[in-house]
């Protein structure tokens, strides 16, 4: 079974700088999907990026990209620019790329605090 | 509909009781899944539907939770003789059939409390 893991429970930026989260999972698999929500408080998962295990090149969506390293199985958010905005839990996730049934759940981990300074 | 619609926001029942909790996807997805997301942690999968088959119910805690999803479009997640270990925020999620690689589209769920 896949595992997904964000050992730091909250952090703090700075309105304007940059902040990493960071993420690990583990996997048998060789290709996946790797995803990051973000959940403000009116509960609802907003795909921040995702990315495929097969693509070597690290996706970015504006102020957000990620470092992959799938040798290492860590998956990290870099957020530039922070806006008051990002304030939110963020969660790391995984999907199998195998079609169907059980292979299409996410494995969420426990989440991360961010909180953003004026 | 435009989103993912859950109802109602928030339910307080008493231990014991009966509750069943209401998801409306995007029209048109056939993948809809339920999630449990306990206070200070991430979403754990329940059940996944494509169409109205349940193609996937290891997540279901035990035999007092069950979902239906009778015309593959709205689905009722059904738990009875309620306990306070089930409170919890219920989220609902919906996909197109081969959208894999995206994320699927989240309502903002139900908060089931049990006092």
């Amino acid at each position: 079974a896949q595992t997904v893991t964000q050992s730091q429970p909250e952090m703090s930026v700075q309105e304007a700088e940059t902040v990493t989260l960071s993420c690990t999972y583990d996997t048998s698999e060789s290709d996946y999907y790797l995803f990051w929500y973000k959940q403000p408080p009116s509960r609802q998962m907003i795909l921040v990026i995702r990315q495929e295990a097969y693509k070597q090149q690290n996706a970015t969506e504006n102020r957000f990209s990620v470092n992959f390293q799938k040798a290492a199985k860590s998956f990290s958010l870099k957020i530039s620019d922070s806006q008051l905005g990002d304030a939110a839990m963020y969660f790391c996730a995984y999907r199998s790329a195998l079609g169907g049934g059980a292979n299409s759940k996410l494995t969420f981990g426990k989440g991360i605090t961010l909180s953003v300074r004026p | 509909g435009a989103g993912v619609s859950q109802t109602p926001s928030n339910k307080v029942t008493e231990k014991g009781k009966y509750v069943e909790l209401r998801c409306d996807p995007i029209s048109g997805h056939t993948a809809l899944y339920w999630y449990r997301q306990s206070l200070g942690q991430g979403p754990e999968f329940l059940i996944y539907f494509q169409g109205t088959g349940a193609a996937d119910d290891s997540g279901l805690p035990n035999d007092r939770f069950f979902a239906v999803r009778p015309e593959g479009s709205v689905s009722t997640l059904k738990i009875q003789r309620t306990e306070r270990g089930d409170s919890a925020v219920y989220l609902c999620a919906s996909s197109s059939r081969g959208s894999q690689g995206d994320g699927y589209t989240f309502g903002s769920g139900t908060r089931l409390t049990v006092v």
